[in-house]
């Protein structure tokens, strides 16, 4: 069975500076999707960035980008020029590849304050 | 058209009481999801429906009854609810014609069995 592991309960970052919240993950499978979700006081679970397992070229959205080890099974999230916005919990989630499989394996989550 | 929408967004109910929540999308996903999140936790897969079809029951108690009368509603029907069913309930759908995208998440309902 998949498991997601995000080891920061909590993380603090000034604004306009630049965090790294970590996530590793154990699978036996070659090929999968991970995922960063936002979730601010508004509740709304919001997708960050999202990654393809074959893909070596690691995502970026904007100021959000990822540090994908296939082999070292880790997908960290780094976070430019953090504004207030960005304040939330952060879930990483796994997701198998095949058509028939719907179930997303979300780690605990790390909750990111941002100090003006 | 990228949203999902919850309603009610809050609802407090009595153990004996019967109630629904709705979840609707216009995307033409076809799959489309049940979490339960507690507060600090990550949400937690009830039900999947593809096609309609009930497809994952995480073994849910019977008190949690899905329904997805067509391919752009889910409701979850709520029966005679313990106190520690109280918990954010999120919809979600992806599966867009026959390639699963992302999970896209309504806004939840909070809710709280007294």
């Amino acid at each position: 069975a998949q498991t997601v592991t995000q080891s920061q309960p909590e993380m603090s970052v000034q604004e306009a500076e630049t965090v790294t919240l970590s996530c590793t993950y154990d699978t036996s499978e070659s090929d999968y999707y991970l995922f960063w979700y936002k979730q601010p006081p508004s509740r709304q679970m919001i997708l960050v960035i999202r990654q393809e397992a074959y893909k070596q070229q690691n995502a970026t959205e904007n100021r959000f980008s990822v540090n994908f080890q296939k082999a070292a099974k880790s997908f960290s999230l780094k976070i430019s020029d953090s504004q207030l916005g960005d304040a939330a919990m952060y879930f990483c989630a796994y997701r198998s590849w095949g058509s028939g499989t719907y179930k997303y394996i979300f780690g605990t989550g790390t909750r990111l304050k941002v100090l003006a | 058209d990228t949203e999902v929408t919850q309603t009610p967004k809050h609802l407090v109910m009595g153990m004996t009481n019967k109630k629904s929540l709705k979840c609707e999308q216009h995307m033409g996903h076809r799959a489309m999801y049940w979490y339960k999140q507690k507060a600090k936790k990550p949400p937690e897969l009830m039900f999947v429906y593809s096609y309609e079809k009930l497809s994952i029951n995480e073994s849910v108690p019977s008190r949690f009854s899905p329904e997805c009368p067509n391919s752009s509603l889910l409701n979850l029907h709520l029966h005679a609810l313990q106190p520690e069913d109280s918990a954010l309930y999120l919809c979600a759908s992806s599966l867009r014609r026959g390639r699963i995208t992302e999970a896209f998440f309504g806004q939840g309902t909070r809710l709280t069995v007294v």
